[in-house]
Formats: structure tokens, sequence, C-alpha cells
């Protein structure tokens, strides 16, 4: 069975770091695309950024140079390290597995980031 | 990157069939058969109900059904039923840098 676990959330202060991990099991994280997708609080669905299997990344021109997406396949992890973070990238973040014909076939619980003084 | 117009809210009652709209660009869904449809649930991650602009996953209702022409995809809810509620979104592969684009959200509600 796929599933998909994230942690990592938490609040943090503006400016600062966080690194968010997702822990896959029942399939490899590095033949498949794997993403990342936020949802801020009472809004919609937003793209964050997806790693293919050859290692290209893509980034949403609002995380672009603050965030770095990343895995691990000795422990079957994706990450998303996020820094300079910004009030607005308060959200629930999503850890999904991607389909070659881009679509998301399967999400995790999601873990929620809040940025706040 | 815009995000896909969609309407921000669409009703139903019990049984009839109700359709949500999901328009870009030549960039995005016009110029490629990658659309997709989710559905969510309050305070659930989202589940995936049609992908390739047609295509049902196993599991998925045969209520659900997509299409698309030019720009514009569409996701029909025929039976509506009171566990349809819930917010639905598209998505689409997009040509510009960030590569998949969400659309801006539907809340169905069931009357």
């Amino acid at each position: 069975e796929v599933q998909l676990v994230e942690t990592g959330g938490g609040l943090i202060q503006p400016g600062g770091s966080l690194r968010l991990s997702c822990a896959a099991s029942g399939f490899s994280v590095r033949s498949n695309y794997m993403s990342w997708v936020r949802q801020a609080p009472g809004r919609g669905l937003e793209w964050v950024s997806v790693i293919y299997t050859g290692g290209t990344t893509y980034y949403a021109d609002s995380v672009k140079g603050r965030f770095n997406i990343s895995r691990d396949n000795s422990k079957n992890t994706l990450h998303l390290q996020m820094n300079s973070l910004r009030a607005d990238d308060t959200a629930v973040y999503y850890c999904a597995r991607v389909d070659y014909s881009d679509y998301v076939d399967s999400w995790g619980q999601g873990t929620l980031v809040t940025v706040s003084s | 990157q815009s995000a896909l117009t969609q309407p921000a809210s669409v009703s139903g009652s019990p049984g009839q069939s109700i359709t949500i709209s999901c328009t870009g660009t030549s960039s995005d869904v016009g110029g490629y058969n990658y659309v997709s449809w989710y559905q969510q649930h309050p305070g659930k991650a989202p589940k995936l109900m049609i992908y390739g602009v047609n295509n049902r996953p196993s599991g998925v209702s045969n209520r659900f059904s997509g299409s698309k022409s030019d720009n514009t995809a569409s996701l029909t809810i025929s039976g509506l039923q009171a566990e349809d509620e819930a917010d639905y979104y598209c998505n689409s592969y997009t040509t510009s840098s960030t590569l998949y684009v969400f659309g801006t959200g539907t809340k169905v509600t069931v009357l």
C-alpha cells in the first residue's frame, strides 16, 4: 500500500528556516515524480515544487530561490528545505506522488507550517 | 502563472447533475490532455477524481466524468449525492516554469 507521512511542520518566526520530510512506503521515491503542494488557511491548492526521477526540479515563482526540494533514496524520503520564511508561507504542506502522466495519485495527510512572530 | 479559473460555487439538489468549469489558456488546459480533478472534504487531503481529462481512477464512482473543449475543461457530477458536497480543484500541466497549475477551486453544495 502506498503511504506518505509528512513531518517537520510547526511554528517558526519570519525569516527562519524549516525542513519538511515525507517518508514514503509502498514505492520508491527515486523511481517516481515527487512534489510538494500547499494550502493556506481557507485558500486553494498551490503547487510548490516537483522533482523528477532524473533529479530535475521545478518551483513556483513564489518560493523560487528560498525553497529546495530533495530526496534521500537510501531512506526513501522526500524533503523540502524552506528558508527566509514569510507570513504568506503559512499553510498545510502536502507531500504528493505525481504519475508520469502529470497527475497526483497519492497524497500525504499534510503538515501545518505557521510563520508568525 | 495565474491559477486556472473556476466558479467559486456550484449547487444542486440530490439526483441532479452539475458541471464545474476550469478555464485556462493554450499553454495549459488547451494545449495538453493533462487535466486532472481533485475532491477535498474539510480538513482532509485532496482525492484524485479524474485524470487525463476524462479518465476515472479505480474506485471512483462513474457519476463523475470529465471533458475538455478548447481552453476549458469540465467536471460533471451526475446523480448528485450528499457525500459529493466538497471543494473541487482542477489541475493542468503548463508550459510555464511552474510546470503545474491548480484551479481556483469550486465549492459544491448539495441543497
